[in-house]
């Protein structure tokens, strides 16, 4: 299993510009999660998704848009890129029954906005 | 108030030393606490989880919840210089599929 992945692993964006940031997993998860982290911030939840064609708004869900076509694949959609979407961002994956939803990172994708 | 409150350190240990890392809340409806380690340029990881009150030991890893102060601690015993990495408090409101609110993480160092 490769677990989750994303990509691309690095990005820099023009003010203005929109990109599509890429997660897929292959543990057959129904859950899944996007974070952004800042420095010395912690993780915030931007949007997630509890199964296939269902997603939800999390703390920080403004500039960004999500879809859930697959149960592999959750793209997160960047419009209009602002230098405020600096950051780090994870997409996350767990399974619904497991004792404590324990969710399962991927390595991350840098932006930068200039 | 901050939902969660977490030192942000950075946390600089000798090689051996016991490590107490911290996190308090204000929701008393949190019922799973977690502990993730996320070492540099990578993605974090569950290390330990508990429900409600109580400790759990897992090797050199305690964790401990006192829900009545709303405090939440991971003790590291015999710390390794492999144990340097950031670590995250989380908590939920029950095992479904409540997202989880994280602490800012505490930048650990241990030192050889």
């Amino acid at each position: 299993n490769a677990g989750v992945t994303q990509t691309p692993k690095f990005r820099i964006l023009k003010i203005g510009q929109s990109m599509t940031l890429q997660c897929t997993q292959d543990m057959n998860h129904n859950y899944m999660y996007w974070y952004r982290q800042d420095p010395g911030m912690g993780l915030k939840l931007i949007y997630y998704s509890v199964g296939a064609g269902i997603t939800d708004k999390g703390e920080v869900p403004n500039g960004y848009n999500v879809s859930r076509s697959t149960t592999e694949d959750f793209p997160l959609r960047l419009e209009l890129a602002a230098p405020s979407q600096t950051s780090v961002y994870f997409c996350a994956s767990s399974l619904a029954g497991s004792v404590a939803y324990e969710q399962y990172f991927g390595p991350g994708t840098r932006l930068t906005v200039t | 108030q901050k939902e969660v409150e977490q030192d942000p350190g950075p946390l600089s240990v000798p090689e051996g030393a016991i490590v107490s890392l911290n996190c308090t809340y204000s929701n008393s409806a949190f019922q799973y606490f977690m502990w993730y380690r996320q070492y540099s340029r990578k993605g974090p990881e569950l290390l330990m989880y508990t429900y409600s009150s109580g400790n759990k030991e897992d090797g050199r890893f305690t964790a401990q919840v006192d829900k009545s102060s709303k405090y939440i601690s991971l003790f590291i015993r015999d710390s390794q210089p492999s144990d340097s990495a950031t670590y995250l408090c989380a908590m939920s409101l029950n095992s479904g599929n409540t997202p989880l609110v994280f602490g800012k993480g505490t930048r650990l160092s241990v030192i050889a």
